[in-house]
């Protein structure tokens, strides 16, 4: 079972373009919802996260923007660039009644820029 | 600060062969915890530790065993190596239990099982 479901599964955008990866979660527990950026060869590296009360966060030219009620949320990478090429994982994670946060990730979406 | 230390990088094991994939921190992290990693399937949950003498299981636990004797170590053994284990493994670790969403990964081990 898929908590947290992400498309596309691949992106190919041109420089300078809008990239845009998409996320929706089932369970209403969830209380943090991160995106952690991965290069081919590394591990994946927390970019951006975001907690539910607040509809949008920004950071330099990566966006999440967040819709509780339709459970949805979204990274946007403005004025893409060839180095934001990477696999991007959007993430969600809740409490567990042991006290620590269970993340649970997306399958991923492999993101080329093209000069 | 080295961060998380994966080693080895690369490994190939015969079906039925048995090893230890090492992991290490420097940041003093309380939490640290295994995923693998499976074209189309994302980053699943194998085990985690919650501080020096506490495991739990994660998604898929089968097959591996953990131990945290230090706060800075976290091996992950394969009891007996199956084809199905062959996966990218990544530890991570987080300050906290209560920041276990903020990790931060190594650099991984890429393990095929032949």
């Amino acid at each position: 079972q898929q908590q947290v479901k992400q498309s596309p599964q691949s992106l190919i955008v041109q420089k300078g373009g809008i990239s845009i990866i998409n996320c929706a979660y089932e369970n209403t527990a969830f209380d943090y919802f991160p995106w952690y950026q991965q290069f081919p060869g590394k591990g994946p590296a927390l970019l951006i996260a975001i907690r539910p009360d607040v509809s949008e966060k920004k950071e330099g030219r990566f966006t999440i923007s967040f819709n509780k009620s339709a459970k949805q949320f979204s990274l946007h990478i403005m004025d893409s660039q060839p180095g934001d090429s990477a696999t991007y994982f959007c993430a969600a994670s809740n409490t567990t009644p042991g006290g620590y946060q269970k993340v649970t990730f997306g399958t991923g979406t492999k993101l080329q820029v093209i000069p | 600060n080295a961060g998380v230390t994966q080693t080895p990088k690369f490994q190939v094991l015969k079906t039925g062969q048995s090893m230890t994939l090492q992991c290490a921190q420097d940041m003093n992290h309380e939490y640290m915890s295994w995923y693998r990693q499976d074209p189309g399937m994302g980053l699943r949950l194998i085990h985690y530790s919650v501080g020096a003498g506490i495991t739990d299981q994660g998604e898929v636990p089968n097959g591996y065993n953990v131990s945290r004797s230090t706060t800075e170590d976290f091996p992950l053994r394969l009891l007996s190596a199956a084809p199905s284990q062959t996966s990218v493994y990544f530890c991570a670790s987080s300050y906290s239990r209560r920041t276990s969403e903020k990790l931060f990964f190594g650099s991984g081990t890429q393990l095929s099982v032949l």
